[in-house]
């Protein structure tokens, strides 16, 4: 059971270049969501999803894409990274009044 | 505007004595409190939770505390561990994951 899985761990962008962080859940969960941690801000909500299909904005959404094309899988896309950016990113999934799993993180750096 | 804080950045306790991490929120609609802990280079971990309808629950070494009135929650750690040293997350919402909000964290050392 692998749970929560993110890729990459690691990643160096160029500001201005896009890329796509992965999420895959195996638990059957309808909900995920994409996180945030920056020093002194704990974890802020980018995205989330209710269900393969449905999308919405959390805290902090400007910059980032999000699609749930099925229920197992829901990317975070940065259309053009800013240094900003630069976070430690973590996608989350739970199901029916459950506490969040979390992937390990993806460490984002924009120079 | 942060909505749940934990004003201590660090808190370090001897093997066998008891961990205190405490938690503010602001926000009274609120009604389900989370405790998250976290390893390095790895994702947070569900520790333990309490709705408004408690004021205590207790999960082996573990007890959370609510004070509504206070807007306040505390996790006890009895006795602390070597292997309890981590990153606690406190995690506060008002029904649903999308509006949970999250404390800042606090690393707690025990030391042998």
């Amino acid at each position: 059971n692998a749970g929560v899985t993110q890729t990459p761990k690691f990643q160096v962008l160029k500001t201005g270049q896009s890329m796509t962080l992965q999420c895959a859940q195996d638990m059957n969960h309808e909900y995920m969501s994409w996180y945030r941690q920056d020093p002194g801000m704990g974890l802020r909500l980018i995205h989330y999803s209710v269900g393969a299909g449905i999308t919405d904005q959390g805290e902090v959404p400007n910059g980032y894409n999000v699609s749930r094309s099925t229920t197992e899988d829901f990317p975070l896309r940065l259309l053009s990274a800013a240094p900003s950016q630069t976070s430690v990113y973590f996608c989350a999934s739970s199901g029916i009044n459950s506490p969040l799993h979390f992937g390990n993180g993806t460490r984002l750096t924009v120079t | 505007d942060q909505q749940v804080k934990q004003n201590s950045p660090s808190l370090s306790v001897q093997e066998g004595r008891i961990s205190i991490l405490n938690c503010d929120y602001t926000n009274s609609m609120f009604d389900y409190f989370l405790w998250y802990k976290k390893y390095p280079a790895e994702g947070p971990t569900f520790l333990i939770s309490i709705s408004s309808i408690k004021d205590k629950n207790e999960d082996g070494r573990f007890t959370v505390f609510l004070n509504k009135s206070a807007k306040h929650l505390s996790l006890h750690i009895v006795p602390s561990q070597p292997g309890d040293s981590a990153v606690y997350f406190c995690a506060a919402s008002a029904g649903n994951n999308n509006d949970m909000r999250f404390g800042a964290g606090t690393r707690l050392t025990v030391k042998p």
